[in-house]
């Protein structure tokens, strides 16, 4: 079975500052990973899946299959980043459920 | 294109009572999951219709059931609800269940057992 782990449940950072959401997964084959992210009053929408390998609003996340994590980063933390953000597997190979974590609350404080 | 819509919004039942919700898919969409989501926790997969069957299941019991109509639009079924069902529910919709496809998020239909 897949799990994601999202160690932080809320991250606070200053404005301008980096900014890093860590979230681990277990899985023994190759899933595909994604971020989603739910700004206040908003639906869920996907932020990046890494085999896009593209930056979405200056967030990046690269895949580390050796130690099995997927990190959100951004250099410089604006405050409508401020947002709930999920990280989440797709098994793939006629498996296609998403499998979320339980989220990281992200505060960018002015 | 309104994306994917849910309705009700909101939804209050007492225990042992039967629920329906709805979802339309985002248009061009043929493939709909569910997510239960309870406070503080991420989504939880339900199950998935793709050509009107279910085609995948997470671990939920058989209370929970599910319908896909030809129109692709789906409704969610929760039979004898626990309170233990309270919970948002998320409907996603994509084009084909397969890999590559990004799913779309609707609003949920919050459900609240008492």
């Amino acid at each position: 079975a897949q799990r994601v782990t999202q160690p932080e449940k809320l991250l606070s950072v200053f404005k301008g500052a980096p900014v890093e959401l860590k979230c681990n997964y277990s899985y023994s084959g190759s899933p595909e990973l994604f971020w989603y992210v739910q700004y206040s009053r908003q639906r869920l929408q996907l932020l990046l899946r890494h085999i896009s390998r593209e930056s979405i609003k200056g967030f990046t996340a690269d895949l580390n299959k050796g130690e099995t994590s997927f990190h959100l980063k951004k250099p410089f933390a604006q405050e409508e980043d401020s947002a709930m953000y999920y990280c989440a597997l797709m098994p793939g190979a006629g498996s296609y459920q998403l499998t979320f974590g339980k989220g990281t609350k992200l505060s960018v404080i002015p | 294109d309104a994306g994917v819509t849910q309705s009700p919004t909101h939804l209050i039942k007492t225990r042992g009572q039967q629920v329906t919700l709805r979802c339309s898919p985002k248009s061009g969409h043929d493939t709909v999951s569910w997510y239960q989501q309870a406070l503080g926790q991420g989504p939880q997969f339900i199950f998935q219709y793709y050509e009107e069957e279910e085609r995948q299941r997470g671990n939920f019991p058989d209370r929970f059931s599910g319908h896909q109509f030809p129109n692709y639009s789906s409704e969610l079924n929760v039979n004898a609800l626990l309170l233990g069902d309270s919970a948002l529910y998320l409907c996603a919709s994509s084009f084909l269940p397969g890999q590559g496809y990004e799913q779309y998020f609707g609003p949920g239909t919050r459900l609240t057992v008492t």
